[in-house]
């Protein structure tokens, strides 16, 4: 069975940081690229991050500028999402997908970690 | 970036009822357009993938069409387990962009 499991999330203050998990098990981890999408609260869908097997090609979303890292470890079935400078705007739902090589789509999600920036 | 719009934002159907949600792209996108369901307080969940390829397990009652700038997707016959909202989602180029949502209500 497919599980992706994200932690460490939590409240933070404006201008601190934080560091993301996502510990996956029920596949080959390195065989796939790997995502960050993050939902604020009773809001749509935003893709925040993209890095490929072999952490070859990264990609962000414009609106980061910067502040965010993404990052993996295949000997450990792990996806990490470091942020930095955090702001009131970013706090949302965290959620770590799989996302399918070729066409992009994400076919598994895990169940979300709510980021809390606020003073 | 490529900007998604949906529409309608919201609708009101019965269980029974076929639906459909209309997504259309800034640019053309080819067939990179993605759907998903997402339920209050649970994570989405792909239901279409290449504009009508249906997401293993999915029932057979959601369909896709669509290539270049206009998508849609029906669900033939509304079921309880139906209802919740929808995303579009183009993975032409980047930045990956979802539509805004369409809720599916029960009337």
């Amino acid at each position: 069975e497919v599980q992706l499991v994200e932690s460490g999330g939590g409240l933070v203050k404006p201008g601190g940081s934080l560091r993301l998990s996502c510990a996956v098990s029920g596949f080959t981890f390195r065989n796939y690229t790997m995502s960050w999408v993050r939902q604020v609260p009773g809001k749509g869908l935003e893709w925040v991050s993209s890095i490929t097997r072999s952490s070859d090609y990264i990609y962000y979303a414009d609106s980061l500028k910067g502040r965010f890292t993404i990052s993996r470890d295949n000997a450990k079935n792990s996806l990490y999402l470091q942020m930095n400078s955090l702001r009131a705007e970013d706090t949302a739902v965290y959620y770590c997908a799989r996302e399918h090589t070729l066409i992009n789509f994400f076919d598994y999600w895990g169940q979300g970690a709510l980021v809390t920036v606020s003073s | 970036d490529i900007q998604m719009t949906q529409s309608p934002s919201s609708l009101s159907a019965s269980v029974g009822d076929g639906v459909t949600i209309t997504c259309r792209a800034s640019q053309s996108i080819n067939n990179y357009l993605n759907w998903y369901q997402q339920k209050p307080g649970k994570a989405p969940k792909l239901v279409m993938y290449s504009a009508s390829s249906l997401h293993s397990g999915v029932p057979s009652r959601f369909s896709g069409t669509g290539s270049g700038t206009d998508f849609t997707l029906t669900i033939s016959s509304l079921q309880p387990e139906d209802f919740a909202t929808y995303y579009c989602q183009q993975t032409h180029s980047t930045p990956w962009t979802f539509g805004q949502g369409t809720k599916v209500e029960i009337k």
